[in-house]
């Protein structure tokens, strides 16, 4: 089975700032690779597909690229709302892969 | 706007069999580009794929799980369905129902999902 490995675990910034999230696949996933955001208590919303295609109605702030086994999200001028924990998943080949998460929170 | 909704008991006790209903309204279950799927999260951890089903009822199950997962389709109801037989306290979690899209060039991710309901095994 593929692994999803995320890094950080865990990271500190600010409203404005620009950051980087990463996520490794444990073989190639060519560019499968979905990112989800998610919020305490609510289920996760599809934000990137394909690596780095956007998907319908999120903000181009949000920007993914990456291909074979490692992957990044990044996040430039950083929301309010953005403060969440996001996930990688592999959709090349089943059973589907999911990231522990990089909690995103404020400094 | 397509909208799906969990249902089914909060708490089931040891060694039984854990039932969900998904009811999938806003668009057509029966859509060829589309997989119905089950993941589940358990409290405080990550994500976990369970499996997928078609509208034609073809299945695919995550090999952990796959001894003890069942799942199914009712079109007419617009309705999808997951049973967990066997279960143990690893199985509480937050089950959540989502449409799978399966298209060309890397296109294969959830991009609706269910609000999610918990489920707790204990006695």
């Amino acid at each position: 089975d593929i692994q999803m490995t995320q890094s950080p675990s865990s990271l500190s910034a600010s409203v404005g700032d620009r950051v980087t999230l990463t996520c490794r696949a444990s073989q190639n996933i060519n560019t499968y690779l979905n990112w989800y955001q998610q919020k305490p208590g609510k289920a996760p919303k599809l934000l990137i597909y394909a690596a780095s295609t956007l998907q319908s109605g999120v903000p181009s702030r949000f920007s993914g690229s990456g291909s074979g086994t490692d992957f990044i999200l990044t996040i430039s001028n950083l929301q309010p709302e953005d403060f969440a924990t996001y996930v990688c998943q592999q959709s090349y080949t089943t059973p589907y892969a999911f990231g522990q998460g990089t909690k995103l929170e404020m400094k | 706007q397509l909208h799906l909704q969990e249902s089914g008991p909060g708490l089931v006790k040891p060694s039984e069999t854990l039932s969900l209903t998904c009811t999938v309204s806003g668009g057509s279950i029966s859509s060829d580009s589309y997989f119905w799927a089950w993941i589940r999260q358990p409290p405080g951890k990550g994500l976990e794929y369970i499996g997928s089903v078609y509208y034609s009822g073809t299945t695919y199950s995550n090999p952990s799980l796959k001894s003890r997962v069942t799942m199914s389709v009712d079109t007419s109801k617009s309705q999808f369905s997951l049973r967990l037989s066997s279960v143990t306290a690893a199985d509480t979690a937050i089950y959540y129902c989502a449409r799978r899209l399966l298209g060309g060039n890397s296109v294969d991710y959830f991009d609706y999902w269910g609000q999610g309901t918990l489920v707790t095994v204990s006695s």
